[in-house]
């Protein structure tokens, strides 16, 4: 069974470029989360969604940051305009409502911002 | 609320020594407790999970926990380090019917295994 897919897998873009990173969850999951990883502030979770609908967008660092989950397997985390800054490793994860509410990660996303 | 606490950001130690990785949490009801590791340049994986059965868990590579609730501990551990071992390891706790929110992690331990 595929696990949680992200694309691209590494991005190098200049500031001031949208930035569009892809997740497709685990078939059958219900809920998906985006995180932020860094150095300095290590897992960050950005946002989450139960059954296609944003729950808790409290995470997003500003405006430049949206995230959409138009159909069960498939979201979009977007930057426009993108800054330094943003430079991260950027996660996705899933998780089946049934289950022991373990989340299953997908392999990341770099994102360096030059 | 629930909340992770991980000691030590940083473990190092000597291959074929123990292992032990120390999580505390707070919860208010019931809890759900797991281990994740990261390797370098991959994402978490699910080491092992306690969801109220038996105490001891044993996950994959030889890892294991003890859930403890009199010390509100779930420390991770393994008899003899490997240097495949070498990753970032974290702690993250859930609450039974918490329904679908979020696992709250902890802020992980980098462990290094020494030749």
């Amino acid at each position: 069974d595929a696990g949680v897919i992200q694309s691209p897998r590494h991005e190098v873009t200049e500031m001031g470029q949208e930035v569009t990173l892809r997740c497709k969850p685990i078939s059958g999951h219900n809920s998906l989360f985006w995180y932020r990883q860094t150095m300095m502030r290590g897992l960050e979770l950005l946002i989450y969604f139960n059954n296609n609908v944003p729950i808790d967008d409290s995470g997003m660092p500003e405006d430049r940051f949206s995230a959409k989950m138009p159909n069960a397997s498939f979201s979009t985390l977007k930057i426009q305009p993108s800054e330094p800054r943003d430079s991260a490793v950027y996660f996705c994860a899933s998780r089946h409502s049934g289950g022991a509410y373990e989340q299953y990660f997908g392999p990341g996303t770099r994102l360096t911002v030059t | 609320a629930q909340s992770v606490t991980q000691l030590g950001s940083h473990v190092s130690v000597s291959e074929g020594a123990l292992v032990l990785l120390r999580c505390n949490y707070s919860s208010s009801v019931p809890p759900y407790l797991f281990w994740y590791v990261q390797y370098p340049n991959q994402g978490l994986q699910l080491l092992l999970k306690y969801t109220s059965a038996a105490t001891l868990v044993k996950g994959i590579n030889g890892f294991e926990a003890e859930f403890k609730k009199s010390e509100t501990s779930f420390h991770l551990t393994k008899p003899s380090a490997h240097m495949s071992d070498a990753a970032e390891y974290f702690c993250a706790v859930s609450a039974l019917n918490s329904g679908n929110t979020p696992l709250v992690f902890g802020k992980g331990t980098r462990l290094s295994v020494i030749a």
